[in-house]
C-alpha cells in the first residue's frame, strides 16, 4: 500500500530564509505526487504536481519540488520565505495512470517569522 | 469560472441525526471525490465517482455513511446515527476525465454535539 510520510508537523522560517518542506513515500512503482497548500478555513489549493517528464518542477507562489526517484522523495522548496506562505501544506500521492484517491502526508502547518 | 462549491460550509447537529452534506463539481468534470479531514485522522479519502461507473467506495468507514451521485453532477454525502467521531471538515474536490488534479471545494465543517 502507498503512504506518504512528512518530517516535521511544524516548521518555522523567518521571513526571506529558505523553505524546505520534507515529503518521502512509498510506493512499487512511482506514483504521480503533488504538493497541495491550505489556508485557515479553506480548502485545498495544487501548488504544483509530478507525473511524468522533468523531474524539477515549479509551482505558483514560487514554490518548486523535485522527484528523487533513488530516494522516493518529493520535498518542497521555496528560495526566500514570505508572510504570505503561511499555511499548512499537503504531500500526496496518488497510483500513476489513474485519476484515482489521493493518499495524503499528515501535513505541516509553516510559520513565517517577521 | 465557478469552483467546486459545498453547502452547508457548517453544521452542527445532535448525536443520533442524519445529516446530508451537498457538493457542486466544476461543470463538465467527470470525478468526484470525498474526503475527511479530522484531528485525528488527517486527510481521509472515503468515495470517488466517476462518471457512470460503480463508485470506489472503499474509504467508508461505516455503515452509517453513504453518497450518491446524482445527473453526474451534484453529490450527496450521508451520514446516518451520526456520531462525535464524525466531527471534521468534509471536503469534496472534481477533476476533468482521464486528468489527475484534483479541484477542492472549501469543506463542509460538522460537529456533532
Amino acid at each position: 500500500a502507498q503512504s506518504v510520510t512528512q518530517l516535521g508537523s511544524h516548521v518555522s522560517v523567518s521571513e526571506g530564509a529558505l523553505v524546505l518542506l520534507r515529503c518521502n513515500y512509498s510506493s512499487s512503482v512511482p506514483p504521480y505526487l503533488f504538493w497541495y497548500v491550505q489556508y485557515p478555513n479553506q480548502g485545498l489549493q495544487l501548488l504544483l504536481k509530478y507525473t511524468t517528464g522533468a523531474t524539477l518542477v515549479k509551482g505558483i507562489n514560487g514554490f518548486e519540488a523535485e522527484f528523487k526517484k533513488s530516494e522516493t522523495s518529493f520535498h518542497l522548496t521555496k528560495p526566500s520565505a514570505h508572510m504570505s506562505d503561511a499555511a499548512e501544506y499537503f504531500c500526496a500521492v496518488s497510483p500513476s495512470g489513474a485519476t484515482n484517491k489521493l493518499i495524503f502526508g499528515t501535513g505541516t502547518l509553516l510559520a513565517v517569522q517577521p | 469560472g465557478a469552483g467546486v462549491s459545498q453547502s452547508p460550509s457548517n453544521k452542527v447537529t445532535e448525536k443520533g441525526k442524519d445529516v446530508e452534506l451537498r457538493c457542486d463539481p466544476i461543470s463538465g468534470h467527470t470525478a468526484l471525490y470525498w474526503y475527511r479531514q479530522s484531528l485525528g485522522q488527517g486527510l481521509e479519502f472515503l468515495i470517488y465517482f466517476q462518471g457512470n461507473s460503480a463508485p470506489d467506495k472503499s474509504g467508508l468507514p461505516s455503515d452509517r455513511f453513504s453518497a450518491e451521485r446524482t445527473g453526474g453532477s451534484v453529490s450527496t454525502l450521508t451520514i446516518q446515527r451520526t456520531q462525535q467521531e464524525d466531527s471534521a471538515v468534509y471536503l469534496c474536490a472534481s477533476s476533468p476525465e482521464y486528468q489527475e488534479t484534483q479541484y477542492f471545494g472549501p469543506g463542509t465543517r460538522l460537529l456533532v454535539l
